[in-house]
């Protein structure tokens, strides 16, 4: 079975320039998450969906960042403008069903799109 | 604000000793606990979960929960080289809220 899957795998742009990024969660997942990991701040839940719908986007670090889930199978985090401060790796996770307690319904990871600002 | 914290090392161990990682949550509504493993460059992927007060084992992983205590730690034991890794503690945050914040994680380095 296909895992998550993101794109770009690698962007180098220049500040000021709008990024898209995508991901295909697995499919029959209803939950869909966008995490950001640097070295300072560790990995960081900017927003996640259910079904869809965003739940929770008080991770989103200010205007600059959206996110959409226009279907079951697609999401995209967008940044305009981008700026240095926002290189890092970006990672989409995807689980299905609710609750937590059974194995089955661990998160699982993309393998990452590492952006760089310059 | 609720949080994880971890020591973010990092721990060097010898091979074949047993690794001890450790993690404290704030939130005490939290109810699952998992540990992943994210080797240099790559997602993280899970090792363990556990939601119960006491000790999980699976192979060489032990997990333990402490909720009184607010602790969770992982036993690495007979460690390996290929061990060596950011290993990340993460939380739900309770009641039923559906998402799970993660510590900055623990580098662990294991001594051939």
């Amino acid at each position: 079975d296909a895992g998550v899957i993101q794109s770009p795998r690698h962007e180098v742009t220049e500040m000021g320039q709008e990024v898209t990024l995508r991901c295909k969660p697995i499919s029959g997942h209803d939950y869909l998450f966008w995490y950001r990991q640097t070295m300072m701040r560790g990995l960081e839940l900017l927003i996640y969906f259910n079904n869809n719908v965003p739940i929770d986007d008080s991770g989103m670090p200010e205007d600059r960042f959206s996110a959409k889930m226009p279907n079951a199978s697609f999401s995209t985090l967008k940044i305009q403008p981008s700026e240095p401060r926002d290189s890092a790796v970006y990672f989409c996770a995807s689980r299905s069903g609710t609750g937590w307690f059974y194995a089955g319904n661990t998160i699982y990871f993309g393998e990452g799109s590492w952006l760089t600002v310059v | 604000q609720k949080e994880v914290e971890q020591n973010s090392g990092p721990l060097s161990v010898p091979e074949g000793a047993i690794a001890s990682l450790n993690c404290t949550y704030s939130d005490r509504g939290s109810q699952s606990f998992f540990w992943y493993r994210q080797y240099s460059g790559k997602s993280p992927e899970l090792i363990m979960f556990i939601y119960s007060n006491g000790d999980k084992e699976d192979g060489r992983f032990t997990a333990q929960l402490n909720k009184a205590s607010q602790y969770v730690s992982l036993l690495i034991r007979d460690s390996q080289p290929s061990d060596s890794a950011t290993y990340l503690c993460a939380v739900n945050t309770g009641g039923r809220d559906d998402k799970i914040i993660f510590g900055k994680g623990t580098r662990l380095h294991i001594l051939p």
